[in-house]
């Protein structure tokens, strides 16, 4: 099975920081991949799938990048609202579906 | 507005099985590939299984292969996840999540399973 890699686990930034956090596949899975958003006792939002295609709704400080093996997931200025833990997954066909371990990002 | 409802959740022996269950309303159901995804207390999100829109195929995670059976009813709009085997390290939050294009676009609000004896 296609393998993820998430880093940081953590991040601490402020308001107004540009965030960036990166997901690495163990396999090319091409442009197969989305990001999610999820708050404490919530179920996960999709933010970003095709690895940089925006949800609709979804706001446009957010943006993803990459193919292949490499992909990052940025938040340009830091909101309030932001502060949530983000996972990668990668949806490559003829493979089970695998989540990254996460990326919680604090108030600094 | 679809809505994801998800039932079937409590407390179960080790060994033991388990049947959750997914209401899904307002859209088509059958137009959708519907997956399980699960989360263990204070751990990050798991996937656990993929059934195609029409039932034609179905994918697991290792750590499920063999135990658990996800299956639909498009007559009723409900998916399934059938757990047999029940360890300790089944415990979690079941999500039933769909998936409209690409993606996990829809989910639901999540049905406790515990595995303890």
């Amino acid at each position: 099975d296609i393998q993820m890699t998430q880093s940081p686990a953590t991040l601490s930034a402020s308001l107004g920081d540009r965030v960036t956090i990166t997901c690495r596949a163990s396999q090319t899975i091409n442009s197969w991949l989305a990001w999610y958003q999820q708050k404490p006792g919530k179920a996960p939002n999709l933010l970003i799938y095709k690895a940089s295609t925006l949800e609709t709704g979804v706001p446009s400080r957010f943006s993803g990048s990459g193919s292949g093996t490499e992909f990052t997931l940025t938040i340009s200025s830091l909101q309030p609202d932001d502060f949530a833990t983000y996972y990668c997954q990668q949806y490559n066909t003829d493979s089970p579906w695998t989540f990254g371990q996460g990326t919680k990002v604090e108030i600094k | 507005q679809v809505q994801l409802v998800e039932s079937g959740g409590g407390v179960v022996q080790p060994g033991r099985s388990l049947r959750l269950s997914c209401e899904v309303s307002g859209s088509t159901f059958s137009s959708y590939g519907m997956h399980w995804v699960r989360q263990a207390p204070g751990k990050g999100l798991e996937w656990v299984a993929l059934i195609w829109y029409d039932g034609s195929d179905k994918y697991y995670a290792d750590s499920v292969k063999g135990r658990f059976t996800i299956s639909r009813d498009n007559t009723k709009n409900t998916l399934y996840l059938q757990m047999n085997s029940l360890r300790a390290e089944d415990t979690a939050v079941y999500y039933c999540a769909a998936e409209e294009l690409e993606g996990l676009n829809f989910w639901g609000q999540g049905t406790l399973v515990t595995v303890s004896s």
